[in-house]
């Protein structure tokens, strides 16, 4: 399958800070992205769909000026928590879509925030 | 309704039993499913995709889609402990390209 890696995978910041997390399609140029969170013995929530070139679309729920979004190429887009909190704490993950709509996740990064 | 529904499980099958997990969507314009599965702590990984009726089978692994019942399914056969882990279906949504996804069923194969 296609390659798709998300850095860092691990992540532990101060209350108050902001975070960056990378999602890069490696083989193959994903028009789309998506952005999902994680909690402990749950399903993946959607957070947004991210365009290249386009500003991103949230799911009802979502801070869009907490959570921003980049997606400034067709193999690159970021997500930065901005000002997080101890409840942003999650499980982040990315995923990329090819022209089958086939999603191909990435490694995933867990943020802390103490 | 929820886009897409599993049963949340967990479901236990011994080795080498076949391990039958179920999925039932609401949306009848949604054309493409995926199957996934997540072990504790990782990312999902895709293992299957299907887009007609119909048997589609890969290695130890049958996915099943029936369109008028509105239900996808995945077989494993031979069931081994390292296939235990969460298993998410997903679907696509009619005009959008994302994806819905269930609550995931956690399957436990014991040796």
């Amino acid at each position: 399958g296609a390659v798709v890696s998300q850095h860092p995978s691990w992540v532990i910041c101060k209350s108050g800070t902001s975070v960056k997390i990378e999602c890069r399609s490696l083989d193959f140029q994903a028009t789309t992205m998506f952005w999902y969170r994680q909690f402990p013995k749950q399903s993946l929530m959607l957070m947004a769909t991210s365009n290249e070139g386009s500003k991103a679309t949230y799911e009802q729920g979502v801070e869009k000026d907490k959570f921003l979004i980049n997606h400034a190429s067709l193999t690159l887009s970021t997500l930065t928590v901005t000002s997080a909190h101890p409840e942003d704490s999650s499980f982040y993950i990315c995923s990329a879509a090819n022209r089958a709509t086939e999603a191909f996740f990435g490694q995933g990064t867990r943020l802390t925030v103490v | 309704q929820k886009e897409v529904e599993q049963n949340s499980g967990p479901l236990s099958v011994p080795e080498g039993a076949i391990a039958s997990l179920n999925c039932t969507y609401s949306d009848r314009g949604s054309q493409s499913f995926f199957w996934y599965r997540q072990y504790s702590g990782k990312s999902p990984e895709l293992i299957m995709s299907i887009y007609s009726n119909g048997d589609k089978e890969d290695g130890r692994f049958t996915a099943q889609l029936n369109k008028a019942s509105q239900y996808v399914s995945l077989l494993i056969r031979d069931s081994q402990p390292s296939d235990s882990a969460t298993y998410l279906c997903a679907g696509d949504q009619t005009g959008a390209n994302n994806l819905f996804f269930g609550t995931g069923t956690r399957l436990t194969v014991i040796p």
